[in-house]
């Protein structure tokens, strides 16, 4: 399979742990998004790196909240000291932009579902 | 600031039925528009996408949907839905100068047989 890989895909932590998750884009994908899902909301974005760069952090995104993509390949997303309102699922997505655009298809991975007790 | 509305937030259809899902968006400039699609257990999917050009857009499994510009719409529409289109739906968008996407609630369609 060569579409975005997450790991874990589920997540049980108790409230105040910290907890990492990992997104492998698709193969050459420069461009990286993660964005956190609710129930009954749609995504709703986090952050995007373009290679190592992060380019847009969302308001939203608290100081507990942290994101990186060292090689520009695989991210991570880690949350400190987490929270009951820190549950949802948590997807990754990956794009190319062809040349001239500056946006283009997002393909997404198949979510961390994080779970704060 | 972009946001993106969907109005339909749960659709009962028997097969063969037609479908339209309303989307609006609201940014005055320049906006991509996309509608994704999660079928149960699954991860989002395209659907189809509008960047420019013409304003009527075909995606795959028959679905089409329509810019119109004045109107700030990007509905979605199929003539005649299958068991199988049972899922939720997305609307996005993103504007020129920021690759983030901005979705809509979503719209959970059941295809009833």
């Amino acid at each position: 399979d060569t579409g975005v890989s997450q790991d874990p895909r589920h997540k049980i932590t108790k409230r105040g742990q910290n907890v990492t998750f990992r997104c492998d884009p698709i193969s050459e994908h420069n461009r990286l998004y993660w964005y956190r899902q609710t129930l009954g909301q749609g995504p709703e974005f986090l952050t995007y790196f373009q290679n190592e760069a992060q380019l847009e952090k969302s308001r939203l995104l608290s100081d507990r909240f942290s994101a990186e993509r060292p090689k520009g390949s695989f991210s991570t997303l880690e949350i400190q000291r987490t929270e009951q309102g820190d549950s949802a699922m948590y997807l990754c997505a990956s794009s190319l932009p062809r040349s001239g655009r500056t946006t283009d298809t997002q393909y997404f991975g198949p979510g961390t579902r994080l779970t704060v007790l | 600031a972009q946001s993106v509305s969907q109005h339909n937030h749960h659709v009962i259809l028997s097969e063969a039925a037609s479908l339209e899902l309303g989307c609006n968006y609201s940014y005055g400039g320049t906006v991509n528009l996309f509608w994704y699609v999660q079928y149960p257990g699954q991860h989002l999917q395209l659907l189809l996408k509008y960047f420019s050009g013409d304003p009527l857009v075909k995606g795959i499994k028959g679905f089409e949907a329509e810019f119109i510009k004045s109107k700030f719409s990007f509905n979605l529409r199929k003539p005649s839905v299958q068991w199988s289109d049972t899922a939720e739906y997305f609307c996005a968008s993103s504007s020129y100068n920021t690759d983030k996407l901005i979705f809509g609630t979503g719209t959970r369609l059941q295809v009833f047989p």
